[in-house]
């Protein structure tokens, strides 16, 4: 299975900041990458897609970036509503396979 | 918009079978292109991918768990279904039924379905 490393595993940080997460893969998965997140007691809700195609409907200060091993998600401008869980997943290979997520919590 | 819904027992003993149901409504479970499937969690902890299977019954299992697991779909009821055998405290979980382009990204979330393994 490919293994799915991801960092930091939580963060504080303000309304307004930048924040940057990023993903790190076991081997090379070209831009199969894709990008959830959860918010407590709810489902996951993909972000984006082969690692920066934003999904309908979510916001344009989300943004992913990457290739081969190394990925992140960028959001520009934290709003209230971003403070989460953020899970990237592989989808390259059968099983698909998540990373532990990035928890984002109020500085 | 397309909805999906768990069913089925919250406690499960272990050594005993695991059973869910997902009822999809707002689309046909009959199609091209998507497969059907399901993820766990357990509480407070990451996403695994158990496996999925397409409208002709075809499945993708994850292999850690192949040996204990059945997906299979009905396609009159507009459903498919989770069986985990021989369970422990470990399959524990909230169990997401989901609808996934064949074994890589899921587009659909059910609401969730806790199933606890405990005597």
């Amino acid at each position: 299975d490919i293994e799915m490393t991801q960092s930091p595993s939580s963060l504080s940080a303000s309304v307004g900041d930048r924040v940057i997460f990023t993903c790190r893969t076991s081997q090379n998965i070209g831009n199969h990458l894709n990008w959830y997140q959860q918010k407590p007691g709810k489902a996951p809700n993909l972000l984006i897609h082969a690692a920066s195609i934003l999904e309908s409907g979510v916001p344009s200060r989300f943004s992913g970036s990457g290739s081969g091993t190394d990925f992140t998600l960028t959001i520009s401008s934290l709003q209230p509503e971003d403070f989460a869980t953020y899970y990237c997943q592989q989808s390259d290979s059968t099983p698909p396979t998540f990373g532990q997520g990035t928890k984002v919590e109020v500085k | 918009q397309l909805q999906l819904q768990e069913s089925g027992p919250g406690l499960v003993k272990p050594s005993e079978t695991l059973s869910l149901t997902c009822t999809v409504s707002g689309g046909s479970i009959n199609t091209n292109n998507y497969y059907w499937g399901w993820i766990r969690q357990p509480p407070g902890k990451g996403l695994e991918w158990i496996g999925s299977v397409y409208y002709t019954g075809g499945t993708y299992d994850n292999p850690s768990l192949k040996s204990r697991l059945t997906i299979s779909i009905d396609t009159s009821k507009n459903q498919f279904s989770l069986k985990l055998s021989s369970v422990t405290a470990a399959d524990t979980a909230i169990y997401y039924c989901t609808r996934e382009v064949a074994g890589t990204t899921v587009h659909y979330w059910g609401q969730g379905a806790l199933v606890t393994v405990s005597s």
